[in-house]
């Protein structure tokens, strides 16, 4: 499975938009990208995933760069409760669909 | 819709004692499941998965064992803990079928003494 780097924290504005780096450059043809986050004490929430166009759901925009070795998540309008450690994995779905989830990055959403 | 279920919430058990974490999903059927770690401070570790009724495939070898006696049914055991087992257990799942995305429920926090 491919590895990711991002960055282990970074801090946004409430109201503004947060835009999550991460690194892949090793990433193979038939690997997705996934996000997700984990909010204190709770369990990782899926956010949204994708293979080589951009998505976006109601929570979020997946931007995957044409090579495919980054992407970045974007939250439109971070608010406090976006504040939690967000993971980018990239995995084979047909290998039982396991995730390797890496350190993540911890965002804080500040007022 | 789809909801997964774990239980307890928590656990605080006694070194060399056996522990059953059990974990159900409902509104799908032939999930693929998943038993994941997160020791403090740090991501989560895979521990077992499971495509089918009785098949388990083990990521790393430990004090732990994992069984799907029913299609929706996953549970993590362990004859005699260890100090080392304390963590945040989670159990996942996933349609069986593309590329579909891994559901978790609210984990189990197991504390060993």
């Amino acid at each position: 499975d491919a590895k990711t780097t991002q960055p282990p924290s970074m801090d946004c504005a409430e109201g503004r938009a947060a835009n999550l780096p991460c690194n892949h450059s090793t990433i193979s043809g038939n690997e997705y990208v996934y996000w997700y986050r984990q909010i204190h004490s709770q369990g990782p929430q899926y956010i949204i995933h994708g293979l080589k166009n951009n998505e976006t759901n109601e929570m979020a925009s997946l931007i995957i760069t044409e090579d495919r070795k980054s992407s970045t998540l974007i939250l439109p309008h971070a608010t406090l409760r976006d504040t939690a450690v967000y993971y980018c994995i990239v995995s084979l779905y047909n290998q039982g669909g396991k995730l390797i989830f890496g350190q993540g990055t911890e965002l804080s959403v500040k007022p | 819709s789809q909801t997964i279920h774990q239980w307890p919430a928590t656990l605080v058990q006694p070194v060399g004692s056996p522990l059953s974490l059990e974990c159900t999903v409902e509104g799908t059927s032939n999930p693929n499941l998943y038993w994941y770690r997160q020791a403090a401070g740090r991501g989560l570790q895979l521990l077992f998965y499971s495509v089918g009724i009785g098949q388990i495939s083990s990521e790393v070898p430990q004090n732990l064992s994992a069984s799907r006696p029913q299609d929706r049914q996953f549970i993590l055991s362990s004859k005699k803990l260890l100090l080392s087992d304390s963590g945040f257990y989670l159990c996942a799942w996933s349609g069986s079928w593309g590329n579909q995305p891994q559901h978790f429920g609210d984990g189990t926090r197991l504390s060993i003494l």
